[in-house]
């Protein structure tokens, strides 16, 4: 199993331009989040899935939004990118059996919005 | 709004010594979880806590629901175990506004052990 993925690893983006932060998982996981980590605070929730088919808003949804294309993938776009969202980015997924409860994380993307 | 925070910020200790990292959080939770983030910037989940306590390898890590609080200790510390140790909590689905899911983090305590 590859877990979650992430790509790309590293992006740097001129304000205003779009691109789209792609994630996938292959452990069979209804739940999926994208997070976003800067200097000196917690990660913090940008949108989540807890199903195929299902997205919401987390913490810090503005300027993004996200595809839940399938049970393995979902994805973040940012359509005019500002360099407020200059960040390291990482996706999630989680697994509940038994009351017990994991959290997956991929490797992260670092964006830097010039 | 849920709040949960780690001390010490910044822990610097010499291999061997006994290590102990807390987190405090300010609602009802229905699970907290301890992280660990490498240097390389990944994120490993090390344990997953609703009560009591638990062991794995020189890692413990405790909850005392009633107080709103944890503790990860680690025995033995080695220089691998150089890395930031992040708490993050599950809010019950009471404080969660209705739906809102995923974790609320800690801004994360890194620790460094010298050789």
């Amino acid at each position: 199993n590859a877990g979650v993925t992430q790509t790309p690893k590293f992006q740097v983006l001129k304000t205003g331009q779009s691109m789209t932060l792609q994630c996938a998982q292959d452990m069979n996981h209804n739940s999926m989040y994208w997070y976003r980590q800067d200097p000196g605070m917690g990660l913090r929730l940008i949108y989540y899935s807890a199903s195929e088919g299902t997205t919401d808003k987390g913490e810090v949804p503005n300027g993004y939004n996200v595809s839940r294309l399938n049970k393995r993938e979902f994805s973040l776009r940012l359509e005019s990118a500002a360099p407020s969202q200059t960040s390291v980015y990482f996706c999630a997924s989680r697994v509940l059996a038994f009351r017990e409860e994991t959290q997956y994380f991929g490797p992260g993307t670092r964006l830097l919005v010039l | 709004k849920n709040e949960v925070e780690q001390s010490p910020q910044n822990l610097t200790a010499q291999e061997g010594e006994f290590i102990t990292i807390n987190c405090s959080y300010s609602v009802g939770i229905s699970a907290l979880h301890w992280l660990q983030q490498h240097p390389g910037g990944g994120i490993v989940s090390l344990f997953m806590l609703s009560s009591g306590k638990k062991k794995h390898g020189r890692l413990i890590a405790t909850i005392n629901i009633q107080e709103k609080h944890s503790s990860l200790h680690i025995t033995a510390s080695h220089p691998r175990d150089s890395a930031v140790y992040i708490c993050a909590v599950r809010p019950d689905y009471s404080y969660s506004g209705g739906g809102a899911d995923g974790l609320t983090f800690g801004k994360g305590t890194h620790l460094i052990i010298q050789p």
